[in-house]
């Protein structure tokens, strides 16, 4: 199992310019969630999928949107980014309630 | 707002030595994990503790929790310099499957 897949790895976009990041998971999780880990800091929830076919907002929503292709896929796009989005963000995947998440390896965002 | 905040926010020590670091939170919650995070890496699962349980051991590692403190520690014992890395608390809190990340503690194991 190749576990959570994020694409692309690196990426640097100017400001107004739009992208979508790709995540992908083989475990048949139910839920999936996107995060940004902006340097030196935590991690904070930008949006989550509890299930296929639903999404909901995190801490940190502005300025993204997601979708939930299929089990899965879960996408997060930035319509037009600004340097404030200039992070490393992370997809998870959970398979039950309660239990741990597994994280992708992260795609880093430049926004000039 | 964050519901970890760990302490302390970075840690030295040398090889062979233990490393404690410590998470408080602020809301009720269904458990607490750790995970490592090597730099410009992703993040490494190390220890779920339950609400219901109050101590819990994986190789080197031991995770108390305290939720009458809301706090949670992490002992790392016999330190390698493989362990050099930043260790993140979060919370999966009683309202939902969420987690809320602390900010870190950055430990360096030196040789």
């Amino acid at each position: 199992n190749a576990g959570v897949t994020q694409t692309p790895k690196f990426q640097v976009l100017k400001t107004g310019q739009s992208m979508t990041l790709q995540c992908a998971q083989d475990m048949n999780h139910n839920s999936m969630y996107w995060y940004r880990q902006d340097p030196g800091m935590g991690l904070r929830l930008i949006y989550y999928s509890a299930s296929e076919g639903t999404t909901d907002k995190g801490e940190v929503p502005n300025g993204y949107n997601v979708s939930r292709l299929n089990k899965r896929e879960f996408s997060l796009r930035l319509e037009s980014a600004a340097p404030s989005q200039t992070s490393v963000y992370f997809c998870a995947s959970l398979g039950q309630v309660g239990e741990t998440q597994y994280f992708g390896p992260g795609t880093r965002l430049l926004v000039l | 707002s964050q519901q970890g905040e760990e302490d302390p926010q970075a840690l030295s020590i040398q090889e062979g030595e233990n490393a404690t670091m410590n998470c408080s939170y602020k809301t009720s919650i269904n458990n607490l994990q750790w995970y490592r995070q090597n730099s410009g890496r992703g993040l490494v699962h190390l220890i779920l503790i339950r609400s219901n349980e109050r101590e819990k051991h994986s190789g080197r590692l031991r995770v108390t929790l305290d939720t009458s403190k809301k706090s949670s520690s992490l002992l790392i014992t016999a330190s390698r310099a493989a362990d050099t890395a930043s260790y993140f608390c979060a919370t999966d809190a009683a309202a939902g499957n969420k987690l809320t990340f602390g900010g870190g503690t950055r430990v360096l194991v030196k040789p």
